[in-house]
């Protein structure tokens, strides 16, 4: 089991452009929820998706959005990018029934450098 | 809203010492806690969830509902257990995980 995939690893894009992340739940999973994570700061929610819906929405403007797939697999978009949304940006798996009682399991995240 | 707050950035000890990594919580729902461990070069991973009430590898960790804190101790250190440590709070609904900005543990020799 390969658990969490993202892709890509690292990606360069330049203030104004937009973006998209991927994601691949664990297998058996069917939740996925996206996380920001600052040098030196914790994950910061995002959202989270489930049948896919976006089920709860953490502090982030609309220029960040999401998609979940039949496949449950997931996108993140972020459009008109600046400078502050350098950061590593976590996916996160789970199943729905158990509502993450069971815990997330997490991908290796992708870099993103706006420059 | 929900809040964790981990206070210490860092915590440095010897081997073989007791550890303890600090974690409140604010939450006016029933809080469900977890820590969580990122290990150098390895994605984060569940390291405990207090629902269960056990020990891995060595560590435990006690809901205080009364001084909102959760955390994260261990008897005897050792070098493998240098990691950074996060502290994260899952809302009733299950849909949203709070988490804390981590406390970094280096155990030295």
């Amino acid at each position: 089991d390969a658990g969490v995939t993202q892709s890509p690893t690292h990606l360069i894009k330049t203030r104004g452009q937009q973006v998209t992340l991927r994601c691949s739940p664990k297998s058996g999973h069917d939740t996925v929820s996206w996380y920001q994570q600052a040098l030196g700061q914790g994950p910061q929610f995002i959202f989270q998706y489930y049948e896919e819906e976006e089920r709860q929405r953490g502090n982030f403007p609309d220029r960040f959005s999401g998609h979940q797939f039949p496949n449950y697999s997931s996108e993140l978009n972020v459009n008109a990018l600046l400078l502050g949304d350098s950061a590593l940006y976590l996916c996160a798996s789970s199943l729905g029934s158990d509502r993450g009682r069971r815990g997330y399991t997490f991908g290796s995240g992708t870099r993103l450098t706006v420059v | 809203a929900q809040r964790v707050t981990q206070p210490e950035k860092l915590l440095s000890v010897f081997k073989g010492a007791p550890v303890e990594l600090k974690c409140n919580y604010s939450y006016s729902g029933s809080p469900e806690l977890f820590w969580y461990v990122q290990y150098s070069r390895q994605r984060l991973q569940l390291l405990l969830r207090h629902i269960s009430r056990e020990s891995i590898k060595g560590f435990t960790a006690d809901l205080n509902k009364g001084e909102t804190s959760f955390h994260l101790k261990k008897p005897f250190a050792q070098e493998e257990d240098s990691a950074m440590y996060y502290c994260a709070l899952l809302n009733n609904a299950g849909n949203m995980l709070t988490f804390g900005g981590g406390t970094r543990l280096m155990v030295k020799p």
